[in-house]
C-alpha cells in the first residue's frame, strides 16, 4: 500500500510554463512534506520542504502548495526552463520515525 | 568530501553470489538511511542508524539483505545469494541528529543481477 500517492505520471510543458505535480497522502502523522528532483544516474536532491503548519512555501521558482483538510499537496515550478526537465518525488515522514516515504514520482520535460 | 559518497557506482553479478556496496556519508551526520529505487519507481526504505545503531531494519525485503555502521561513520548493505528481483539502485542518504531533517543522498549504486 502506497503511502503517497503522486500525479501526473509524466508531464509535458513548454519554457516558461507552470508544471504542477500533485500528492496525496493518508497517514495524519506526516509532518513534514519534501520535494526531491533527480537527474538520470545521480541522487535524489532536495529542493523544498514544508511543515503542516503553513500552506504555501516559497523557494526561488519552486512554490509547495499544502492542503492539511485534504490531505494534499503539490509543486509548482514557475517560469519553467529546459533545465528543469527532470523527475521531481515528493515525500512524507514523521517526526519520530526518520524514514521517508516517497511517492512513484513525475517525469517532468521542459521543451524549449 | 562534500557529499555522500556511494561504492560502486555500477555492480553487475551472476546469480547467487554476494555483493557488498558502501556508502560514505556527509562528515557529522548522525544518521544514515538505505533506500532501493526500482527502475521508474520512487525510492523505497530499507534500514536506517542513528550511529552504529541500526534503529529501523524493517524495510529490508529478505534475510538476504544485510547492513552494518561498526563505527558510526560508514556502512555497507551486503546481499547474500543474490536474485534477479535484486537489481535496482541502492541509495544511500545522511543527515544531521534529530527528527525530520532533510536527508542528502549519494548518487547511488546500480546493481544488475545476471
Amino acid at each position: 500500500q502506497q503511502q503517497v500517492k503522486q500525479s501526473p505520471q509524466s508531464l509535458i510543458v513548454q519554457k516558461g510554463g507552470i508544471p504542477i505535480i500533485n500528492c496525496a497522502y493518508e497517514n495524519t502523522a506526516f509532518d513534514y512534506f519534501p520535494w526531491y528532483q533527480q537527474f538520470p544516474g545521480k541522487g535524489p536532491a532536495l529542493l523544498i520542504a514544508i511543515r503542516p503548519d503553513v500552506s504555501e512555501k516559497k523557494e526561488g521558482r519552486f512554490t509547495i502548495s499544502f492542503n492539511k483538510s485534504a490531505k494534499q499537496f503539490s509543486l509548482h515550478i514557475m517560469d519553467s526552463q529546459p533545465g528543469d526537465s527532470a523527475t521531481y518525488f515528493c515525500a512524507a515522514s514523521m517526526n519520530n520515525f526518520n524514514k521517508f516515504y516517497f511517492g512513484s514520482g513525475t517525469k517532468l520535460n521542459v521543451k524549449p | 568530501g562534500a557529499g555522500v559518497s556511494q561504492s560502486p557506482r555500477y555492480k553487475v553479478a551472476k546469480r547467487g553470489q554476494d555483493v557488498a556496496l558502501r556508502c560514505d556519508p556527509i562528515s557529522g551526520h548522525v544518521s544514515l538511511f538505505w533506500y532501493q529505487q526500482a527502475l521508474g519507481q520512487g525510492p523505497e526504505f530499507l534500514t536506517y542508524f542513528q550511529n552504529e545503531a541500526q534503529l529501523d531494519k524493517s524495510g529490508l525485503p529478505s534475510d538476504r539483505f544485510f547492513a552494518e555502521r561498526p563505527e558510526g561513520s560508514v556502512s555497507t548493505l551486503k546481499i547474500q545469494r543474490t536474485q534477479q528481483e535484486d537489481s535496482a539502485v541502492y541509495l544511500c542518504a545522511s543527515s544531521k541528529e534529530g527528527g525530520n531533517q532533510p536527508q542528502h543522498f549519494g548518487d547511488g549504486t546500480r546493481l544488475s543481477i545476471l
